[in-house]
This record gives structure tokens, sequence and C-alpha cells, in this order.
């Protein structure tokens, strides 16, 4: 069965510098997602994608972050510049529309 | 905006056990309800789904009804393996936003002994 994969599976950055978290959705799917679960939260969204643009946003994809669909295969999250608060588990997402998403097992994003 | 409540854990039970996690939501719209398990070290995966009203979705022995006028998504499992222990999400999809996101509860941590 296809996919979502992400790399890396942790990540540790210092504070202050740029991360960028990669996702290889499922090829046929269309709308791509990135969500946080801060440790012993609850999974929040942040961005949706679809047709090379944002679709929508939460209240926490502020400026410091921004998503980009590279090359048709890769979906980036790229955190400008990382601060304590940005520690948690990211996960994308992709999908059909009408069709339950599929989850990747996560990045682990530790801000020292 | 849309809200997802769930049942605080975490919960143990023995094997065999009768398992209910219960859900109840707030939406705008008319939203699809589905249940996500994660297991140990792993990502999220859908474990049922439904999308209307007196829908019962159903996998791997697990059940969940869509009920409109109770607001709520339990999830039954009427005998329960070490291999369910896992932490379960309630989550709703609304197409009001346009992007249908999911929006999650907090999870219900279940360890099942042998």
């Amino acid at each position: 069965e296809p996919e979502v994969t992400q790399t890396p599976s942790h990540q540790v950055t210092q504070m202050g510098q740029e991360v960028i978290l990669r996702c290889v959705p499922i090829s046929n799917h269309l709308y791509f997602y990135w969500y946080r679960q801060i440790l012993g939260q609850k999974v929040e969204f942040l961005v949706s994608f679809y047709n090379n643009e944002i679709s929508e946003k939460s209240e926490i994809f502020d400026d410091q972050f921004s998503v980009e669909r590279p090359d048709g295969s890769n979906f980036t999250l790229k955190i400008r510049s990382t601060k304590l608060e940005d520690s948690a588990m990211y996960f994308c997402a992709s999908g059909q529309g009408n069709q339950p998403q599929h989850f990747g097992d996560g990045t682990r994003l530790s801000i020292l | 905006g849309d809200s997802v409540t769930q049942m605080e854990g975490p919960v143990t039970l023995s094997e065999e056990a009768f398992l209910t996690i219960n859900c109840t939501y707030t939406a705008t719209g008319y939203p699809s309800l589905f249940w996500y398990v994660q297991y140990p070290g792993e990502g999220l995966q859908l474990l049922l789904k439904a999308t209307k009203a007196d829908d019962k979705g159903s996998n791997k022995g697990f059940e969940a009804t869509y009920r409109k006028e109770t607001t709520s998504f339990h999830l039954e499992k009427g005998s329960v393996q070490v291999s369910d222990s896992a932490v379960y999400f309630c989550a709703l999809s609304d197409l009001i936003g346009g992007s249908e996101k999911l929006v999650f509860g907090k999870g219900t941590k279940l360890t099942v002994n042998p």
C-alpha cells in the first residue's frame, strides 16, 4: 500500500536556526497537509496545500513558517527561525479530497 | 470553531475486556468523523470513518456510530487484545473551511494487559 514518507525521523536544531522538514506524499494525491503534536497535547492543524498554493492555514502558521512543493513529489515545511516552543512531532498528510488523509510517521523536531 | 472532546486517558484493560472510548464533537457544518490510531513509534493510521448520521464505521473489530442527535462518535470493541495497545484519536473533517482539515481530540492512550 502506498505510504507517505517523512524525513528525517528526528531533527535536532539550535534555536534561531532554519529547519526544513521533508515529506513525499502519495503520488496520486492532490491535497497536502502539515500537522504538529506538542508532547502530551493534541494533534493540531498547521496548513493545507492544493493546486500549488495554501488553501487554509491556522493561527500557528505565522510568518516563520512556509510550505513548498518544489519538484512535484516533495512537500516541505520550513521554519525560518526556530523557537523552543516549535519542539514537537510534525506530521505530513496527503489525500484526494474526498477520502481520508494518509499520514506519515512524523518528524520529531527538538529545538535546543 | 469546530472541536472534538474525547475521554481522558489513560485506559488500562485486561485482554478480552470490552472497550469504550467516548468522543463528542461540535461543528459548524455536517462533518465526517474518524478514528485514527497511533501505535508506539509510528504515525497516525485511519482506523474507521463515518460520513453521515447513523453510519457505522468498523474495522479490526472496532466500531463507532455517527450519532447526530448526541453529536457523538464513541469507539467500541467487544474484546480487546494486547496488540490494540495504542493511542486513539477521534477527529472530524468539515468542508466549511474548504480544505477538509482534520480537527483532533487529545487522544486516549489504551494499554491492554495479558
